[in-house]
C-alpha cells in the first residue's frame, strides 16, 4: 500500500517556528491534509492542499508541497504551548479509491517555555 | 462549520459484551462513513468504508463479524463490536465525508474490555 512517513518527534521553544515533514509515496495524491490530535481526541483540520499547488498560508500555518520530491511541510509561526499534540499529514489519491485518507504516522509536537 | 458527534467517548465493558459505537453527522448529510482504529502512540489505520444504503467494505484483515458497521441513514452510522476481547481495546474513530465538507472526525470513542 501507499506509505506516508512522518519524523515522531519535535520539540520547540515558544514563539519560535515549528516545521513538521511528511513525505509520501502515491504519485497520484490529490488534496493533502494536516491535521492536529489533542490527548484522547479526534482530529482536528488544520489545513488542506490541493496538489497543483505549491504553497498555501492561512494564519500562522504555512504549508509546502514538493510534488516532485512527494514532500509535505506544515510550518507554524510564533508556536505556542497549545499548539502541543499530534500532527498527522494525510493524503487522498486515485490509488487508494479517491476517498480514502492515508495517514502519516504522527508527529509528536512539544512546545517548551 | 460541520460537527460529527460519536457516543460513546469513553466505555468498559467486560470481555465476551457487545458494544455499540455511533456517529451522527449533525448539520450534513454523509454520504461516506469512515471508521479508524488508533493505537496509544500510533497513526490511525482504517478499518471499513460504508455508504449510505450498502455493504462496508472493509480493509484487508479487519473481521467483518466481528466490527459490524451500519449506516441506515445519511446522518448515523454504527460500529458494533461483538464479542469484544482485551485486544479490540482502542481508540477508535468515525469519519463523515460529504462533498462541501470535506473530512470531519469525530471525537473518539476510548473502549477498553477487561
Amino acid at each position: 500500500g501507499e506509505d506516508v512517513e512522518q519524523s515522531l518527534f519535535l520539540s520547540v521553544r515558544e514563539g519560535d517556528s515549528s516545521v513538521i515533514n511528511c513525505t509520501y509515496t502515491d504519485s497520484s495524491s490529490t488534496y493533502l491534509y494536516w491535521y492536529k490530535q489533542e490527548p484522547g481526541a479526534g482530529l482536528q483540520l488544520l489545513t488542506y492542499i490541493f496538489s497543483n499547488m505549491d504553497m498555501k498560508q492561512d494564519q500562522r500555518l504555512t504549508v509546502l508541497l514538493n510534488k516532485k520530491d512527494k514532500h509535505l511541510s506544515l510550518r507554524i509561526a510564533d508556536t505556542q504551548t497549545g499548539d502541543s499534540a499530534i500532527y498527522f499529514c494525510a493524503e487522498t489519491g486515485l490509488t487508494g479509491g479517491g476517498n480514502k485518507l492515508t495517514f502519516g504516522t504522527g508527529t509528536q509536537l512539544k512546545v517548551e517555555l | 462549520g460541520a460537527v460529527v458527534s460519536q457516543h460513546p467517548s469513553r466505555v468498559i465493558c467486560k470481555s465476551g459484551t457487545s458494544v455499540k459505537i455511533e456517529c451522527r453527522s449533525l448539520d450534513f448529510q454523509a454520504t461516506t462513513m469512515f471508521w479508524y482504529r488508533q493505537f496509544p502512540k500510533q497513526s490511525l489505520m482504517l478499518m471499513a468504508t460504508s455508504n449510505e444504503g450498502s455493504k462496508a467494505t472493509y480493509e484487508q484483515g479487519v473481521e467483518k463479524d466481528k466490527f459490524l458497521i451500519n449506516h441506515a441513514s445519511l446522518t448515523l452510522s454504527t460500529l458494533t463490536v461483538a464479542s469484544a476481547h482485551p485486544e479490540d481495546s482502542s481508540f477508535y474513530i468515525c469519519s463523515a465525508q460529504e462533498a462541501s465538507h470535506g473530512y470531519t472526525f469525530g471525537s473518539g470513542t476510548r473502549l477498553t474490555v477487561v
